[in-house]
């Protein structure tokens, strides 16, 4: 059983598109991290969400972090092919640091 | 500046052979990680160090998994004997701010065991 289930587990839109992917847990995190992950590489930090309710923005990419601290959503707004990738939350609680099941966009131009 | 540095990029071995996978992480950084990756597992941490000592080696598979930090700019991942159940992108990671969060991953090593 996975701590952070990400979904939806795939998902393939056209460029120019919106979408919202979605982390959910039980449990409640000190901090919680989004990573995009390209194909024949490893995972590229996005951003880090500390405060229940917190919004972050980066471009055309808006985190945002539960009020409770145990869930996150990314919103992309006019999605680009550049935007595939595999989506990865992560999250601390205590001293543990647990990675999601991801989810798999792709952009189709 | 350099990155988190893997190598080999890809090792292709047959079952029984012994695997060894190095990292060298970004220098300064004082934590150490090591991960595993699976389409039906996903990310898997299976050690970190910090400040070349090992914290957390709960996700080791078994004892044919060893893994060693010698100095602060280099450490090892070892398979011996290894299976084929063991083929999997592994990751190194490193972090300036100690504790449990990777901050930057290295691009990987592709194993296959035949």
């Amino acid at each position: 059983t996975q701590l952070l289930e990400q979904s939806p587990q795939f998902l393939s839109i056209q460029e120019g598109e919106n979408l919202t992917v979605y982390c959910n847990s039980s449990s409640v995190f000190s901090s919680l991290q989004w990573y995009r992950q390209e194909p024949g590489e490893g995972p590229v930090l996005l951003v880090t969400v500390v405060t229940g309710g917190e919004v972050k923005k980066l471009k055309r990419l808006t985190f945002q972090f539960g009020d409770a601290r145990k869930d996150s959503s990314l919103h992309i707004t006019a999605a680009q092919p550049g935007d595939t990738g595999l989506y990865l939350c992560a999250g601390q609680v205590g001293n543990q640091f647990y990675f999601g099941t991801g989810t798999s966009l792709t952009v189709i131009p | 500046d350099a990155g988190v540095i893997q190598s080999p990029r890809h090792e292709v071995t047959e079952m029984g052979q012994e695997v060894t996978l190095r990292c060298k992480p970004i220098s300064g950084h004082n934590s150490l990680f090591w991960y595993r990756q699976t389409m039906m597992r996903g990310l898997e941490l299976l050690i970190y160090f910090n400040n070349n000592v090992p914290i957390d080696d709960s996700g080791m598979p078994e004892d044919r998994f060893s893994a060693k930090m010698p100095n602060a700019s280099f450490s090892t991942l070892k398979i011996q004997p290894s299976e084929p159940r063991d083929s999997a992108v592994y990751f190194c990671a490193s972090s300036l701010t100690g504790g449990s969060q990777p901050q930057h991953f290295g691009d990987g090593t592709r194993l296959s065991i035949l």
